[in-house]
């Protein structure tokens, strides 16, 4: 069975653009978690969505990152406009519930803005 | 307010040695999950186990196994004859398992295992 799918997996950009991470989760998963991950914070999750609508949105940084789940197979997370400073790891993850609390994460990818 | 403590940052042992990997954790839930994911030089997380609060039974799979001691609030891991292979970085969690409300997970810093041949 295919995991957690992320594209891209590897982005370079510069200050100012716009940004957009995909996410598939796993097929019949209905929770979906985004995280970032640096060396400085670690890893912090950023919002999380249930059979599509988000829960949670407590940890997203400013008003910069927003995120969209519009069906039940695919994700979006978009920082606009990008700055340095967002320059991490976002994984994606899925869980069948929010209840079944373990989450399978994706590859993650990896952000780099200039 | 909930809290995982790996305090070790970094451990390093040759092939073959037992390493243990420590979580200490604070919560004020009577229930909750706690998981460990291994993050290998690739990038990716990798669930390993989840556990809930009301099973205390030790747990080994393979050359890994897990300790949960409630009264010391801790959920270590050991991994047995280690390898090359398990360098990685071992993430501790801890999660709320009421019903209703957010399930923010609450992640340790992490400890990275350095394997050497």
């Amino acid at each position: 069975d295919a995991g957690v799918i992320q594209s891209p997996r590897h982005e370079v950009t510069e200050m100012g653009q716009e940004v957009t991470l995909r996410c598939k989760p796993i097929s019949g998963h209905n929770s979906l978690f985004w995280y970032r991950q640096t060396m400085m914070r670690g890893l912090e999750l950023l919002i999380y969505f249930n059979n599509n609508v988000p829960i949670d949105d407590s940890g997203m940084p400013e008003d910069r990152f927003s995120a969209k789940m519009p069906n039940a197979s695919f994700s979006t997370l978009k920082i606009q406009p990008s700055e340095p400073r967002d320059s991490a790891v976002y994984f994606c993850a899925s869980s069948l519930g929010q209840l079944q609390e373990t989450q399978y994460f994706g590859p993650g990818t990896r952000l780099l803005v200039l | 307010a909930q809290k995982v403590t790996q305090a070790q940052t970094e451990i390093s042992v040759v092939e073959k040695e037992d390493v243990t990997l420590d979580c200490v954790y604070e919560t004020r839930d009577t229930t909750y999950y706690l998981f460990w994911y291994k993050q290998p030089p690739s990038g990716e997380l990798v669930f390993l186990i989840r556990r809930n609060s009301f099973d205390e039974q030790n747990e080994i799979s393979g050359r890994y196994s897990w300790n949960f001691q409630k009264s010391t609030s801790s959920f270590n891991f050991t991994i047995t004859a280690s390898q090359v292979v398990d360098s990685a970085v071992y993430f501790c969690a801890l999660r709320r398992f009421t019903s209703g409300g957010s399930y923010i997970p609450t992640f340790g810093r992490g400890t990275s295992l350095i394997v050497h041949p």
